[in-house]
């Protein structure tokens, strides 16, 4: 069965560099979570985003920005990079119109590990 | 989202069943306890869900208190590979919440190690 991709896997910046990071859902899948887990931490709801419309928003800085694609993919842009943003990057995606809590359960990808020097 | 609390940590034998406990007093009626699993450094992965019955699938049980101030998330034979961090959340249902589209909020989870 088809999974989440994310890309880069891997992503390694200097500091006050941006960065991208991408998030392909599910086929079908409607809704779009992004979350950061720093080393030895639990991880920390972004943003989501519902039929292209950000849905939610929780602990994101302002130097971040994301939005999801007419094709549901979803980008998340990193600018002005802190040490501090070194962290894996979660994204997840769930069939939210499906109309049933059954299949809300969120997908999540392997992540994007980001570093910065 | 109700607070919870789990153990921070718990060891099991191989073969043997893996008893999970979770708090969450101060859970609201349209409320949902949801588990989830982190294998080291992979993506967090849903197991189970449930409002107030006790559910059971391929992978794991849930036994709800009446009260539904507790729960117990049960790996009936634990293998290696349950090695893991282990979540208990509670979040509105996105169908019952309104506003909620299912955001998960993480606390300081369970880390289950099975050993030989």
């Amino acid at each position: 069965a088809a999974g989440v991709i994310q890309s880069p896997r891997h992503l390694i910046k200097e500091k006050r560099e941006t960065a991208t990071l991408k998030c392909y859902p599910i086929p079908r899948h409607d809704t779009v979570y992004w979350y950061q887990q720093g080393p030895g931490q639990d991880p920390q709801f972004l943003i989501s985003f519902y039929e292209k419309m950000q849905s939610d928003k929780g602990s994101i800085p302002d130097r971040f920005s994301a939005q999801q694609f007419s094709d549901y993919h979803s980008e998340l842009n990193m600018s002005s990079l802190e040490l501090g943003d070194s962290a894996l990057y979660f994204c997840a995606s769930s069939f939210l119109k499906s109309g049933t809590s059954f299949y809300n359960e969120q997908f999540f990808g392997p992540g994007t590990r980001l570093t910065v020097l | 989202d109700a607070k919870t609390t789990q153990p921070p940590s718990m060891d099991c034998a191989e073969g043997r069943a893996a008893n999970l406990p979770c708090n969450h007093s101060t859970i609201s009626g349209n409320e949902y306890v949801y588990w989830y699993r982190q294998i080291h450094s992979q993506g967090p992965q849903y197991i189970i869900h449930g409002l107030k019955n006790n559910e059971t699938n391929e992978m794991a049980s849930l036994i709800i208190t009446e009260d539904r101030k507790s729960s117990t998330l049960i790996l009936p034979h634990a293998t290696l590979r349950d090695t893991a961090v282990y979540y208990c959340i509670v979040r509105v249902d996105p169908y019952a919440g309104g506003t909620s589209y299912g955001k998960l909020t993480f606390g300081q989870g369970t880390i289950l190690t099975v050993h030989p």
